[in-house]
Protein backbone atom coordinates (compact mmCIF):
# COMPACT_ATOMS: atom_id res chain seq x y z
CA UNK A 1 0.00 0.00 0.00
CA UNK A 2 1.03 3.40 -0.98
CA UNK A 3 2.43 5.44 2.07
CA UNK A 4 1.33 8.97 0.62
CA UNK A 5 -2.55 8.50 -1.03
CA UNK A 6 -4.41 11.45 -2.46
CA UNK A 7 -7.69 11.70 -3.73
CA UNK A 8 -9.42 11.73 -6.16
CA UNK A 9 -6.77 10.92 -8.67
CA UNK A 10 -8.61 12.79 -11.26
CA UNK A 11 -11.41 15.35 -11.47
CA UNK A 12 -13.14 17.40 -13.92
CA UNK A 13 -15.55 20.48 -12.12
CA UNK A 14 -16.74 23.23 -13.35
CA UNK A 15 -15.77 27.08 -12.89
CA UNK A 16 -17.43 28.20 -9.43
CA UNK A 17 -17.75 25.06 -7.49
CA UNK A 18 -16.35 24.39 -4.07
CA UNK A 19 -13.85 21.26 -4.17
CA UNK A 20 -12.05 19.23 -2.06
CA UNK A 21 -8.89 17.25 -2.60
CA UNK A 22 -7.72 14.88 0.14
CA UNK A 23 -4.05 13.67 1.34
CA UNK A 24 -3.46 10.96 3.83
CA UNK A 25 -0.25 9.42 5.24
CA UNK A 26 0.59 5.92 7.20
CA UNK A 27 4.67 7.64 7.22
CA UNK A 28 3.76 8.90 10.58
CA UNK A 29 5.45 12.36 9.33
CA UNK A 30 4.31 15.28 11.09
CA UNK A 31 5.15 17.84 7.99
CA UNK A 32 2.72 17.84 5.22
CA UNK A 33 3.17 19.62 2.02
CA UNK A 34 0.56 20.87 -1.16
CA UNK A 35 2.00 21.88 -4.18
CA UNK A 36 0.88 22.70 -7.82
CA UNK A 37 2.50 22.01 -10.37
CA UNK A 38 1.79 23.64 -14.53
CA UNK A 39 3.77 22.67 -17.41
CA UNK A 40 7.06 24.96 -17.94
CA UNK A 41 6.77 25.92 -14.31
CA UNK A 42 7.56 22.98 -12.16
CA UNK A 43 5.92 22.39 -8.73
CA UNK A 44 5.26 25.60 -6.43
CA UNK A 45 3.88 25.55 -2.98
CA UNK A 46 0.72 26.37 -1.90
CA UNK A 47 0.04 25.50 1.98
CA UNK A 48 2.28 23.45 4.40
CA UNK A 49 1.71 22.12 7.76
CA UNK A 50 4.49 21.39 10.45
CA UNK A 51 1.79 19.82 12.90
CA UNK A 52 -2.16 19.83 13.05
CA UNK A 53 -1.80 23.39 14.65
CA UNK A 54 0.28 24.70 12.49
CA UNK A 55 -0.90 25.76 9.04
CA UNK A 56 1.22 28.25 6.63
CA UNK A 57 0.96 29.72 4.08
CA UNK A 58 2.90 28.96 0.62
CA UNK A 59 3.67 31.12 -2.40
CA UNK A 60 0.79 30.97 -4.52
CA UNK A 61 -2.12 30.16 -1.61
CA UNK A 62 -4.50 32.75 -3.25
CA UNK A 63 -7.98 30.68 -3.83
CA UNK A 64 -6.72 27.85 -1.77
CA UNK A 65 -7.57 27.04 1.96
CA UNK A 66 -6.67 23.56 3.91
CA UNK A 67 -7.47 21.64 6.84
CA UNK A 68 -4.77 19.48 8.83
CA UNK A 69 -7.65 17.25 10.74
CA UNK A 70 -5.23 14.43 12.16
CA UNK A 71 -1.56 14.12 11.80
CA UNK A 72 -2.06 11.86 8.88
CA UNK A 73 -4.60 13.40 7.22
CA UNK A 74 -4.32 17.06 5.34
CA UNK A 75 -7.06 18.56 2.80
CA UNK A 76 -6.71 21.33 -0.03
CA UNK A 77 -9.82 23.50 -0.85
CA UNK A 78 -10.90 25.68 -3.39
CA UNK A 79 -13.74 27.39 -2.24
CA UNK A 80 -14.50 29.01 -5.93
CA UNK A 81 -12.86 27.13 -8.31
CA UNK A 82 -11.87 28.75 -11.74
CA UNK A 83 -10.05 27.44 -15.30
CA UNK A 84 -6.59 29.00 -13.99
CA UNK A 85 -6.59 26.15 -11.08
CA UNK A 86 -6.35 23.30 -13.55
CA UNK A 87 -3.16 21.81 -12.62
CA UNK A 88 -1.43 18.83 -11.16
CA UNK A 89 -1.85 18.70 -7.33
CA UNK A 90 0.66 17.20 -4.69
CA UNK A 91 0.80 16.25 -1.54
CA UNK A 92 4.04 15.76 0.16
CA UNK A 93 5.44 14.75 3.30
CA UNK A 94 8.28 14.74 5.71
CA UNK A 95 9.48 14.25 9.42
CA UNK A 96 12.14 16.59 10.87
CA UNK A 97 12.87 13.72 13.79
CA UNK A 98 14.50 11.28 11.34
CA UNK A 99 18.07 11.37 10.02
CA UNK A 100 16.42 11.87 6.65
CA UNK A 101 14.53 15.14 7.61
CA UNK A 102 15.32 16.94 4.26
CA UNK A 103 13.58 13.97 2.36
CA UNK A 104 10.00 15.12 1.21
CA UNK A 105 7.65 11.68 -0.06
CA UNK A 106 5.17 12.80 -2.42
CA UNK A 107 2.15 11.54 -3.03
CA UNK A 108 0.69 10.68 -6.61
CA UNK A 109 -0.96 13.95 -7.72
CA UNK A 110 -4.34 15.02 -8.14
CA UNK A 111 -5.45 16.44 -12.07
CA UNK A 112 -7.49 19.01 -11.61
CA UNK A 113 -9.66 20.44 -14.26
CA UNK A 114 -11.88 23.50 -14.05
CA UNK A 115 -14.03 23.99 -16.96
CA UNK B 1 14.22 34.33 -1.87
CA UNK B 2 15.79 31.05 -3.65
CA UNK B 3 15.51 30.23 -7.38
CA UNK B 4 16.33 27.38 -9.53
CA UNK B 5 17.10 27.49 -12.93
CA UNK B 6 17.20 24.80 -15.30
CA UNK B 7 17.94 25.68 -18.99
CA UNK B 8 17.30 22.71 -20.99
CA UNK B 9 13.29 21.91 -21.91
CA UNK B 10 14.09 19.22 -23.40
CA UNK B 11 17.06 16.49 -23.67
CA UNK B 12 17.96 13.21 -25.76
CA UNK B 13 19.85 10.69 -24.93
CA UNK B 14 21.21 7.28 -27.00
CA UNK B 15 20.53 4.25 -24.76
CA UNK B 16 23.30 2.88 -23.26
CA UNK B 17 25.39 6.25 -23.48
CA UNK B 18 25.79 9.10 -20.51
CA UNK B 19 23.62 12.60 -20.59
CA UNK B 20 24.19 15.48 -18.50
CA UNK B 21 21.66 17.88 -16.96
CA UNK B 22 22.39 21.13 -15.96
CA UNK B 23 20.28 22.98 -13.10
CA UNK B 24 21.80 26.41 -11.29
CA UNK B 25 20.65 27.94 -8.44
CA UNK B 26 20.57 31.28 -6.38
CA UNK B 27 20.87 31.36 -2.37
CA UNK B 28 22.37 33.42 -0.34
CA UNK B 29 22.59 30.93 2.67
CA UNK B 30 25.67 28.35 2.86
CA UNK B 31 23.84 25.60 4.75
CA UNK B 32 21.00 24.00 2.41
CA UNK B 33 20.09 20.32 0.01
CA UNK B 34 20.02 20.11 -3.16
CA UNK B 35 18.11 17.41 -5.17
CA UNK B 36 16.81 15.66 -8.15
CA UNK B 37 13.81 14.21 -8.87
CA UNK B 38 12.01 12.23 -11.82
CA UNK B 39 8.96 12.20 -13.03
CA UNK B 40 8.29 9.24 -15.21
CA UNK B 41 4.70 9.44 -17.46
CA UNK B 42 3.25 7.38 -14.29
CA UNK B 43 3.46 11.11 -12.73
CA UNK B 44 4.62 10.18 -9.49
CA UNK B 45 7.54 12.25 -7.89
CA UNK B 46 10.40 9.97 -7.19
CA UNK B 47 13.79 11.52 -5.71
CA UNK B 48 16.57 10.26 -7.34
CA UNK B 49 19.63 11.81 -5.45
CA UNK B 50 19.81 14.11 -2.79
CA UNK B 51 23.65 16.23 -2.02
CA UNK B 52 24.12 18.18 1.15
CA UNK B 53 25.47 21.62 0.81
CA UNK B 54 28.04 21.12 3.66
CA UNK B 55 29.76 18.03 1.67
CA UNK B 56 32.50 18.51 -0.65
CA UNK B 57 31.94 14.99 -2.23
CA UNK B 58 29.79 14.44 -4.57
CA UNK B 59 26.65 12.25 -4.52
CA UNK B 60 26.42 9.13 -6.10
CA UNK B 61 23.85 6.41 -6.87
CA UNK B 62 24.05 3.54 -8.86
CA UNK B 63 24.12 5.47 -12.42
CA UNK B 64 23.39 8.35 -10.94
CA UNK B 65 25.71 11.05 -10.02
CA UNK B 66 26.01 14.94 -9.48
CA UNK B 67 28.57 17.52 -9.68
CA UNK B 68 28.19 20.06 -7.26
CA UNK B 69 29.84 23.44 -7.40
CA UNK B 70 28.76 25.13 -4.68
CA UNK B 71 31.22 27.98 -5.63
CA UNK B 72 29.15 28.42 -9.21
CA UNK B 73 26.21 27.52 -7.78
CA UNK B 74 25.59 24.49 -10.40
CA UNK B 75 24.49 21.18 -9.76
CA UNK B 76 24.27 19.14 -12.38
CA UNK B 77 23.15 14.97 -12.70
CA UNK B 78 24.37 12.65 -14.72
CA UNK B 79 23.06 9.51 -15.85
CA UNK B 80 25.40 6.67 -17.15
CA UNK B 81 24.36 4.06 -19.13
CA UNK B 82 20.91 5.59 -20.21
CA UNK B 83 18.01 2.90 -19.70
CA UNK B 84 14.39 3.23 -21.43
CA UNK B 85 13.15 3.44 -18.13
CA UNK B 86 15.49 6.36 -17.20
CA UNK B 87 12.69 8.68 -19.88
CA UNK B 88 10.82 11.23 -17.93
CA UNK B 89 10.57 15.16 -17.08
CA UNK B 90 13.78 15.49 -14.53
CA UNK B 91 13.16 18.00 -11.86
CA UNK B 92 16.44 20.02 -9.46
CA UNK B 93 15.16 21.57 -6.19
CA UNK B 94 16.61 23.50 -3.21
CA UNK B 95 15.86 23.01 0.06
CA UNK B 96 16.66 25.62 2.73
CA UNK B 97 16.94 24.62 5.66
CA UNK B 98 15.45 27.15 7.60
CA UNK B 99 12.16 28.54 7.77
CA UNK B 100 9.54 26.29 6.35
CA UNK B 101 12.14 24.44 4.52
CA UNK B 102 9.86 23.66 1.76
CA UNK B 103 11.38 22.62 -1.77
CA UNK B 104 12.10 24.92 -4.51
CA UNK B 105 11.92 23.12 -7.74
CA UNK B 106 13.40 24.11 -11.21
CA UNK B 107 10.89 24.40 -14.69
CA UNK B 108 12.39 20.42 -15.52
CA UNK B 109 13.72 18.56 -17.92
CA UNK B 110 12.08 16.19 -20.06
CA UNK B 111 14.63 13.64 -21.15
CA UNK B 112 14.40 11.21 -24.16
CA UNK B 113 15.93 8.16 -24.32
CA UNK B 114 16.80 6.53 -28.14
CA UNK B 115 16.90 2.93 -28.47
Amino acid sequence: DADVTQTPRNRITKTGKRIMLECSQTKGHDRMYWYRQDPGLGLRLIYYSFDVKDINKGEISDGYSVSRQAQAKFSLSLESAIPNQTALYFCATSDWKTVMREEQFFGPGTRLTVL
Amino acid sequence: AQTVTQSQPEMSVQEAETVTLSCTYDTSESDYYLFWYKQPPSRQMILVIRQEAYKQQNATENRFSVNFQKAAKSFSLKISDSQLGDAAMYFCAYRTNFGNEKLTFGTGTRLTIIP
